[in-house]
């Protein structure tokens, strides 16, 4: 079983500054099955990332996704005040057949 | 535009049953697969349930299975969650979400129905 651990679980920053959010698997995952969302406060979560490091439609290139293997990272370059959220990494596999990280909360310092 | 809308949700006692719905819209519902997640007051998301576009693939957490059941109505352009043998852990925020085959990505999601157990 593949668990996903999200670090750290709260990140305050300031608007403008650059946000690094770390994912790690606990076994070696393909990187196709890796995605990000971001879900704000009363609202659905939204697709961000999908393949570790495709954009989806319509997502800002202030967001970019790497990494390999297990570990993975989503930077927020330049923090706009609407990308203070809770981000979830997610992945596709057997069994679970999908898990999510437990979250990051980026909030504003 | 898609659009996806949940019902059903509720107050139910433990031990108690629901049905939860969603209503897709905006896509061709039949050719997508469909999915049920949860998210707990303050807690992170929770994946419960997955069913291919002609139902012939299910798939549950094992936090619900044997309990809950997953089905949908490709007719109706609807999706459904029979929810039996409540217990107070389930107790959450519903969501349907569409499962996008190509990217392998929860594409897109509904706003949510809360489930209440108590007593």
């Amino acid at each position: 079983e593949i668990v996903l651990t999200q670090s750290p679980g709260t990140l305050s920053l300031s608007p403008g500054e650059r946000a690094t959010l770390s994912c790690r698997a606990s076994q070696s995952v393909s990187s196709s099955y890796l995605a990000w969302y971001q879900q704000k406060p009363g609202q659905a979560p939204r697709l961000l990332i999908y393949g570790a490091s495709s954009r989806a439609t319509g997502i800002p290139d202030r967001f970019s996704g790497s990494g390999s293997g297990t570990d993975f990272t989503l930077t927020i370059s330049g923090l706009e005040p609407e990308d203070f959220a809770v981000y979830y990494c997610q992945h596709y596999g057997s069994s679970p057949k999908f898990t999510f990280g437990q979250g990051t909360n980026l909030e504003i310092k | 535009e898609v659009l996806l809308v949940e019902s059903g949700g509720g107050l139910v006692q433990p031990g108690g049953s629901l049905r939860l719905s969603c209503a897709a819209s905006g896509f061709s519902f039949s050719s997508y697969s469909m999915n049920w997640a949860r998210q707990a007051p303050g807690k992170g998301l929770e994946w419960i349930s997955y069913i291919t576009s002609s139902s012939t693939t299910i798939f549950y957490a094992d936090s619900v299975k044997g309990r809950f059941t997953i089905s949908r109505d490709n007719a109706k352009n609807s999706l459904y969650l029979q929810m039996n043998s409540l217990r107070a852990e389930d107790t959450a925020v519903y969501y349907c979400a569409r499962w996008e085959q190509q990217q392998l990505v929860f594409d897109n999601w509904g706003q949510g129905t809360l489930v209440t157990v108590s007593s």
